[in-house]
């Protein structure tokens, strides 16, 4: 079955330390975006990557790290310069240059303590 | 004023009913839309997607989009409990096919 995994569903870990949420496709998909969401606050998009060994900051970057070696993986690192990093981490994955929607992911729960 | 306005709800209808659930925008470059589902602690999914104006139907849903009054709506008919979601808007426009804007989600319970 195609379809995008992202590991693990629930993430808790120390204040003050990087953590990396794990996102894999097998869509055979060239994009492919890191979001948040917070309650009352919808989806807003961390970083996004067009095609492997490329990736752009979406609208909020800061604490955030990512890469693309891979066509089919697109890592998030949660640094520790996150100030809130508490939340909801959405991967989502498209065909470029199609104007149809993105697919997601289950999504992982980050929780700091 | 953001880009896409979408009322939070939570809407609440009994079994049966039509739903109705609507998104307005400001850019009228947006030429793509689309909706999805999203239930509790899962990630969203793709319901209906609409290039442009007019109408699309898939069973149950039905996605309206008219661009002279920036407003899309999606109607769900014959609704069942098991529609209980957050549905969220989303577009862009033919320019940039990077980045969708988003709706803040309507949260809909069908009663049983």
């Amino acid at each position: 079955d195609g379809g995008i995994t992202q590991s693990p569903k629930y993430l808790f870990r120390k204040e003050g330390q990087n953590v990396t949420l794990s996102c894999e496709q097998n869509l055979n998909h060239d994009a492919m975006y890191w979001y948040r969401q917070d309650p009352g606050q919808g989806l807003r998009l961390i970083y996004y990557s067009q095609i492997v060994n490329d990736f752009q900051k979406g609208d909020i970057a800061e604490g955030y790290s990512v890469s693309r070696e891979k066509k089919e993986s697109f890592p998030l690192t949660v640094t520790s310069a996150q100030k809130n990093p508490t939340a909801f981490y959405l991967c989502a994955s498209r065909v470029t240059g199609s104007g149809e929607g993105q697919f997601f992911g289950p999504g992982t729960r980050l929780t700091v303590l | 004023q953001k880009e896409v306005e979408q009322d939070p709800g939570p809407l609440s209808v009994p079994e049966g009913a039509i739903v109705s659930l609507n998104c307005t925008y400001s850019n009228s470059a947006f030429q793509y839309f689309m909706w999805y589902r999203q239930y509790s602690r899962k990630g969203p999914e793709l319901l209906m997607y609409t290039y442009s104006s007019g109408n699309k139907e898939d069973g149950r849903f039905t996605a309206q989009v008219d661009k002279s009054s920036k407003y899309i709506s999606l109607f769900i008919r014959d609704s069942q409990p098991s529609d209980s979601a957050t549905y969220l808007c989303a577009m862009k426009d033919a320019g940039n096919n990077r980045k969708l804007i988003w709706g803040l989600g309507t949260s809909l319970a069908v009663n049983p």
